[in-house]
């Protein structure tokens, strides 16, 4: 019953490099998304995914970019990482819109960059 | 773009009743309204959704009036284990849009 995973769990960088967070849902989810949460602070939408084949803008997407792999699996890139981009990630999924459909959220990846 | 606005924080006892209110003037007429709970170091995860009037499950209920501006979540006999914080989550029901989560309400539960 893992609903939605994330690797990795933990991860430093340094300036300037880069890494792929990897998401995969086993609850057959349309739709995907990924957040970020800065301390004391709400989630922030950055991508999302309304279904396999389709990827498109939130709310904060500058410095990522994203990839719907097939319908279990949606990645987050970070080109050229950035101390401002130091945050824990949520990827989370739903049936399909988000507005009647609740979310499941994996349990994050928490990003330190140097 | 509906915004949401809660209480930064509320404390409690443990045996209470908690009230959090959310805001939310600009609610569309497709919206739903959802909340979610996070503990420390875990995703959020769903409690309870509606659009309109009251609905309860087995571990909230949730109060929405006519006009829609504003929600309740009432959490019955909160225990330590209800320490956290809750978001509240207004979304454009078939549709996708910028999902705003607002800061959320941390809630303290005191023995």
């Amino acid at each position: 019953n893992a609903g939605v995973t994330q690797t990795p769990k933990f991860q430093v960088l340094k300036t300037g490099q880069s890494m792929t967070l990897q998401c995969a849902q086993d609850m057959n989810h349309n739709s995907m998304y990924w957040y970020r949460q800065d301390p004391g602070m709400g989630l922030r939408l950055i991508y999302y995914s309304a279904s396999e084949g389709t990827t498109d803008k939130g709310e904060v997407p500058n410095g990522y970019n994203v990839s719907r792999l097939n319908k279990r699996e949606f990645s987050l890139r970070l080109e050229s990482a950035a101390p401002s981009q130091t945050s824990v990630y949520f990827c989370a999924s739903s049936p399909r819109a988000p507005g009647g459909q609740p979310q499941h959220f994996g349990d994050g990846t928490r990003l330190s960059i140097l | 773009l509906a915004k949401t606005t809660q209480p930064i924080s509320m404390d409690s006892y443990e045996g209470q009743e908690v009230n959090i209110t959310c805001s939310h003037n600009n609610i569309a007429t497709n919206d739903y309204i959802t909340w979610y709970q996070q503990f420390p170091s875990q995703g959020p995860r769903f409690i309870i959704q509606g659009y309109k009037t009251k609905v309860t499950n087995e571990v909230a209920s949730l109060f929405i009036p006519a006009d829609r501006k504003s929600s309740t979540l009432s959490l019955p006999r909160v225990s330590l284990s209800d320490t956290a914080v809750y978001y509240c989550l207004v979304g454009l029901s078939g549709g996708y849009n910028k999902l705003i989560f607002g800061a959320g309400t941390r809630l303290a539960v005191h023995p």
